[in-house]
Parts: structure tokens; C-alpha cells; sequence
């Protein structure tokens, strides 16, 4: 069935870039997003790609796709300790699907 | 910009009472969906709803669960008896017919069943 799949946890010093990296099983995939929860808080969408697209840059962030692994990452330049939360990636279809998460990647970032 | 909003941010309630969970939907879009998250963990599909019925539902969405649309614009999900392990956030989530519409998310109501 339809399944992403993520690290749980990155560590990166304040400055440096981070990496956060997702793989998914469904090729037939419209949008993959990233989302940003912090403790106690709500999902807050960070940006989407749509499945046509390679690659995305908006501000600090940069999202990469790689159609034929299923491989989507999410690159924060200059990461600061306000980065430090969980980043979910999903994918989901047009026309009412339901969206897919993964387990979330806590990003912990070292002052 | 427009959004999805809530209500409650936050529901106390006791074990086997009902809770019921509003939502808010962009006004145009017509497809409306449930989720939840239970502390620490991934966010689960709970079921999606178009013209008036349901469309998929999770295993998770059992007899317990129901969503309507009571007054057409908002979208409630009701928990007929609460258990202990409902205690979770749940999210509402919207998206419109257009090629190209996303699903935006509401902010969650918070279900702390006692």
C-alpha cells in the first residue's frame, strides 16, 4: 500500500544546512509537501512540489524530487534553533485522496 | 488568504460521553477530510467526505465515528462514546475540485478524553 517513510531524528549546528529526506511508494503522486509542527501546535504547511517538477526553492528552503527513486528532500539553508521542530513530508492526489505522512523528523538544532 | 478554521481548540471531555468536532471549510472547496494525531505519533487519515457521503474511510473510523454536514457549510466529526486512546489532535482538511488545489489543513482540536 501506499507508504512514506522518513528519519526520525537530525542534529545540525546553527549556520549549517540541514537535510531532511523522505521516500514514498506511490508513483501515481500529484503533490508532496512538507510541514512544520512545533510542540503542541497545528501543521503548518512549509511548501509543496508538484510531481512534474524537480526541484523547488522558496527563501531558506529548497525541495528536491526525484520522480524515478521516490526520493523528495527538504533543504533548510542557514538553519536556526527557531528550525528545531518536527517536518512531516506527504504526498497526496488531486480529486478528494487522502493525504499520506510519515512519522515526522525531529530536526534538533545546536546553538 | 483563506483558511479552515476549529472549534474547539480544545475539548476536556469523560471517558464514553459524545464529542462532537466542527469544522470550518474554505468556502468554495467540496471535498473535506478528517484526520488525527495521537501525541508523538503520525498524523492518520480518518475519512473523507464528497457530495454528502463518505468516500474512504480508515479502519481507524469505526461505528463510533460520524461526519455530517449539518447546515452545508460546516463539517463535524462526532465520537458517539469516547475511550481513553481517543485522546489525540485532530485535524480537518479541506481542498476544492480544481486541477491543482491542495488540501489546506485547520490549526486542530485537541481531545483529551478523562
Amino acid at each position: 500500500g501506499e507508504d512514506v517513510e522518513q528519519s526520525l531524528f537530525l542534529s545540525v549546528r546553527e549556520g549549517d544546512s540541514s537535510v531532511i529526506n523522505c521516500t514514498y511508494t506511490d508513483s501515481s503522486s500529484t503533490y508532496l509537501y512538507w510541514y512544520k509542527q512545533e510542540p503542541g501546535a497545528g501543521l503548518q504547511l512549509l511548501t509543496y512540489i508538484f510531481s512534474n517538477m524537480d526541484m523547488k526553492q522558496d527563501q531558506r528552503l529548497t525541495v528536491l524530487l526525484n520522480k524515478k527513486d521516490k526520493h523528495l528532500s527538504l533543504r533548510i539553508a542557514d538553519t536556526q534553533t527557531g528550525d528545531s521542530a518536527i517536518y512531516f513530508c506527504a504526498e497526496s492526489k488531486t480529486g478528494g485522496f487522502k493525504t499520506i505522512f510519515g512519522a515526522g523528523t525531529r530536526l534538533f538544532v545546536k546553538a | 488568504e483563506p483558511e479552515v478554521t476549529q472549534t474547539p481548540s480544545h475539548q476536556v471531555t469523560q471517558m464514553g460521553q459524545e464529542v462532537i468536532l466542527r469544522c470550518v471549510p474554505i468556502s468554495n472547496h467540496l471535498y473535506f477530510y478528517w484526520y488525527r494525531q495521537i501525541l508523538g505519533q503520525k498524523v492518520e487519515f480518518l475519512v473523507s467526505f464528497y457530495n454528502n457521503e463518505i468516500s474512504e474511510k480508515s479502519e481507524i473510523f469505526d461505528d463510533q465515528f460520524s461526519v455530517e454536514r449539518p447546515d452545508g457549510s460546516n463539517f463535524t466529526l462526532k465520537i458517539r462514546s469516547t475511550k481513553l486512546e481517543d485522546s489525540a489532535m485532530y485535524f480537518c482538511a479541506t481542498q476544492g475540485l480544481a486541477v491543482g488545489d491542495t488540501q489546506y489543513f485547520g490549526p486542530g482540536t485537541r481531545l483529551t478524553v478523562l
